[in-house]
């Protein structure tokens, strides 16, 4: 498998479920991200992870829980979420030298919560 | 003020024109800027990078970037169809590691 890679595609959940995205990255990159993208907002960055080290946790509420046990996996763990948190939820990766900041971006997750 | 600025549009130009789409930034300390395109139900793709004020060609895409009015601008050459899609502006803060998007401007190409 080739470049950014997310799973599931899609997913419905209930507020009481507990479920988690995961996103696999084959480039080679250092830094992983989380961002949500909701409908007529900007791209909302979550977290930052640099060599499996978080670095920002943008005021993100609890229900979002992430984890990245190396430098390829990153999961972002969902419990008692509110409708509200429904988007399509995005993870990329970047190089943290020479090209830092230049983003590849995996399919997303659409969420759906009801 | 918001972190990154752009005209939501929607933009629309007939096929073969020039599109141009801007993009201001509230923070100087600033040192990466990109170009994503998102079509419609697709995740962003990155189409253009700079990183030092002028001119960057790459094929009929365009960016210019002018730190000291803190603008950054898209231009699109002989337009296609294809071109109809979400552009958006991103802001690398190597301080902060972060990459900040703008809202996006929607760009249609009329055949």
């Amino acid at each position: 498998e080739t470049g950014v890679t997310q799973t599931p595609r899609h997913l419905v959940m209930g507020m009481t479920n507990k479920k988690s995205l995961k996103c696999e990255q084959h480039l080679g990159h250092n830094a992983m991200y989380w961002y949500k993208q909701s409908a007529k907002k900007p791209l909302e960055l979550m977290f930052v992870y640099n060599f499996k080290e978080q670095t920002e946790n943008n005021s993100v509420p609890s229900r979002f829980s992430p984890e990245c046990p190396n430098s390829s996996h990153l999961f972002l763990h969902l419990h008692t979420l509110q409708p509200e948190d429904s988007a399509l939820y995005l993870c990329a990766s970047s190089p943290l030298l020479g090209a830092a900041g230049e983003l590849f971006f995996g399919e997303g997750s659409r969420l759906t919560v009801l | 003020q918001k972190e990154v600025e752009q005209n939501s549009g929607p933009l629309s130009v007939p096929e073969g024109a020039i599109a141009s789409l801007n993009c201001t930034y509230s923070d100087r300390g600033s040192q990466s800027f990109f170009w994503y395109r998102q079509y419609s139900g697709k995740s962003p793709e990155l189409i253009m990078s700079i990183y030092s004020n002028g001119d960057k060609e790459d094929g009929r895409f365009t960016a210019q970037l002018n730190k000291a009015s803190q603008y950054v601008s898209l231009l699109i050459r002989d337009s296609q169809p294809s071109d109809s899609a979400t552009y958006l502006c991103a802001v690398y803060k190597t301080s902060y590691d972060k990459v900040i998007f703008g809202p996006g401007t929607s760009l249609s190409v009329i055949p």
